[in-house]
């Protein structure tokens, strides 16, 4: 068990552009979230998948953002066009798919979009 | 709508001295509810979940407890140590509507002294 991982650590872009991140959550795992944080806030939930099932987005989450888990492991998170007001910490979090238990987060992807 | 609730937003206390952090929630269905440590800049690492039949969990220095009737969970921290310095949020995993997510609160921002 290596933990939930997330790439990159960090990542600067400027307006407009796209961006990607990529969650690998621990292997047994079969539940696999996404989370934003902005400063001084807990995290948001922005969508969440149940092997390859996307199961729930979040109304945060606008049409500029994708998340995929094509193969029911690594996800990957996309925003298209990106806005300063996406500067954020982006957190993966990953969990079984029993309701009771703990969901494990990794050390998160922080955006600042210039 | 569910509400999470942290008091204080921030807290500073000498090393060595018992504390109290608070969280309230607002609807009691709740499979569970997790205190988190959060430092800055870093993902989130889970303390303590309470299931919402138990009333209280314990691992070393902390104690967390659960009163789900009245919507109300503490976190008890015995003697502080500077390395206790971190951001501390509560979640709750509610029933219905969304099936995955974790509500999280602003979190507690303490600050042990030495």
């Amino acid at each position: 068990d290596t933990g939930v991982s997330q790439n990159p650590r960090h990542k600067i872009t400027k307006r407009g552009q796209n961006v990607t991140f990529r969650c690998d959550p621990i292997s047994e795992h079969n539940r696999l979230y996404w989370y934003r944080q902005t400063l001084g806030q807990g995290p948001e939930f922005l969508t969440y998948f149940q092997n390859e099932a996307q199961l729930e987005k979040s109304r945060l989450l606008s049409d500029r953002f994708s998340a995929e888990r094509p193969k029911g492991s690594f996800s990957t998170l996309e925003i298209q066009r990106t806005e300063q007001g996406d500067s954020a910490m982006y957190l993966c979090a990953s969990s079984t798919y029993r309701e009771t238990d703990t969901q494990y987060f990794g050390p998160g992807t922080r955006l600042t979009v210039l | 709508k569910q509400e999470v609730t942290q008091i204080p937003a921030a807290l500073s206390v000498p090393e060595g001295e018992n504390l109290v952090l608070n969280c309230s929630f607002t609807d009691s269905a709740i499979y569970n509810l997790q205190w988190f440590r959060q430092d800055p800049g870093k993902g989130l690492t889970s303390l303590l979940l309470i299931q919402s039949s138990q009333r209280e969990q314990t691992s070393g220095r902390l104690n967390a407890s659960l009163d789900k009737s009245s919507g109300r969970s503490t976190l008890y921290i015995a003697a502080s140590q500077p390395g206790d310095s971190a951001t501390y949020l509560c979640a709750v995993k509610e029933y219905g509507g969304s099936q995955g997510n974790l509500i999280f609160g602003k979190g507690t921002k303490l600050s042990v002294k030495p």
